[in-house]
């Protein structure tokens, strides 16, 4: 079946550092989305990627979908405190109705 | 607006206990639903989803089950909990996809399962 796998598990940063997640799927993917949840809280859509090679900005945040639409990349530039959860890319599969969750990313930032 | 009601919020149950968790959508039909669980810490494992009424895909073999008996209610049972099934459970529904695109998850606050 589908693995989607991330990477790093786990960061820390300093606040003001950027920070990258790498997201890396087995199999080819139609479209990737990107969620974020907060400490404690339930996941929560940012973004969805469609196209190969599709970069999409939102403000300090860059999402990419790779070339063999088998990867994909958050990069957060000058993190900030509330920028701190974990972020997940999630692929589709099943007829496209099954959702498969990537491992996650969780960030810490360091004041 | 459509809402996800998910409850309880937190759960202690004794190993070999039942489990009843249950999900409603309110302002769409015919969704697709899904149970998810966290284990502290780690990501988010897919248990069941369900595309309409009595239709339940299940992904991981475990001694839980789902059912769908309305169109916008799931439940995700047990008849025996394990200490392994502790863990954050999230309630999710999405929309049908609409051509090419895939529609987003809109997740329930979750219930915090703790088997003792």
């Amino acid at each position: 079946g589908q693995q989607v796998m991330q990477i790093p598990q786990y960061q820390h940063v300093q606040e003001g550092e950027d920070f990258t997640t790498y997201c890396n799927s087995s199999t080819t993917l139609s479209n990737i989305q990107w969620y974020k949840q907060r400490p404690g809280g339930h996941p929560v859509f940012l973004i969805q990627l469609v196209k190969s090679g599709e970069v999409k900005k939102q403000k300090r945040l860059t999402f990419q979908f790779g070339e063999a639409k088998k990867n994909s990349s958050l990069h957060i530039t000058a993190t900030q405190t509330t920028d701190v959860g974990t972020y997940f890319c999630a692929g589709f599969s099943g007829g496209y109705q099954k959702v498969t969750f990537g491992t996650g990313t969780k960030l810490q930032v360091i004041p | 607006s459509q809402t996800i009601h998910q409850w309880p919020a937190t759960l202690v149950q004794p190993v070999g206990s039942p489990l009843s968790l249950e999900c409603t959508v309110e302002g769409t039909s015919n969704p697709n639903l899904y149970w998810y669980r966290q284990a502290a810490g780690r990501g988010l494992q897919l248990l069941f989803y369900s595309v309409g009424i009595g239709q339940i895909s299940s992904e991981v073999p475990q001694n839980l089950s789902a059912s769908r008996p309305q169109d916008r209610q799931f439940i995700l049972s047990s008849k025996k909990l394990l200490l392994s099934d502790s863990g954050f459970y999230l309630c999710a529904w999405r929309p049908k996809d609409r051509g090419l695109l895939n529609t987003e998850a809109f997740f329930g606050q979750g219930t915090r399962l703790t088997v003792v």
